[in-house]
């Protein structure tokens, strides 16, 4: 089915562990994006990428890095987590089209 | 304030009811977008809006660009309805409001 493709859905990580969470859409999407979803906050854009071989700074990033690898592929990245990072992640793409977004399943990820 | 404001955050309904999720914000947009997000996480998008009025199924979705306003309604509710159902604003940026958490008693 097409749609975006997010992995993984679960993660336990230690403070200072690095992890890599991926994100594929086979929608021919320009644009993608990475969210964190926190308890009594709406969602919080981490970073973005516009089109392939760009990304930019969303309200949150500090602590991650992205790479938009080709059109279909943006990563994101957490060199050193710490309990602050504990969230819902989701990514996002979004084109030509009436609906606009069409999202990933989501990773929880828990720092402890 | 926040950019995004959403109204009510709680709303209980019984099935059959006509519901009203109201989504107001500050700033100039280019589009407004309602989600769904499901007990189980996944969001889905139901609506992007630049004027007017959409429809799709039980689902309309109504924007007033001179009132920074837009409504989500439910025509028959029905259990299957309860969800998180979020705003978002498109500027230069996407702003999202925290949430209207609908629960639909059957």
């Amino acid at each position: 089915n097409a749609g975006v493709t997010q992995t993984p859905k679960f993660q336990v990580l230690k403070t200072g562990q690095s992890m890599t969470l991926q994100c594929a859409q086979d929608m021919n999407h320009n644009s993608m994006y990475w969210y964190r979803q926190d308890p009594g906050m709406g969602l919080r854009l981490i970073y973005y990428s516009a089109s392939e071989g760009t990304t930019d700074k969303g309200e949150v990033p500090n602590g991650y890095n992205v790479s938009r690898l080709n059109k279909r592929e943006f990563s994101l990245r957490l060199e050193s987590a710490a309990p602050s990072q504990t969230s819902v992640y989701f990514c996002a793409s979004s084109g030509q089209g009436a609906l606009g977004y069409t999202f990933g399943s989501g990773t929880r990820l828990t720092v402890v | 304030k926040n950019e995004v404001e959403q109204s009510p955050q709680n709303l209980t309904a019984q099935e059959g009811e006509f519901i009203t999720i109201n989504c107001s914000y500050s700033v100039g947009i280019s589009a407004l977008h309602w989600l769904q997000q499901h007990p189980g996480g996944g969001i889905v998008s139901l609506f992007m809006l630049s004027s007017g009025k959409k429809k799709h199924g039980r689902l309309i979705a109504t924007i007033n660009i001179q009132e920074k306003h837009s409504s989500l309604h439910i025509t028959a509710s029905h259990p299957r309805d309860s969800a998180v159902y979020i705003c978002a604003v498109q500027y230069y940026k996407y702003i999202f409001g925290t949430g209207t958490r609908l629960k639909v008693l059957a």
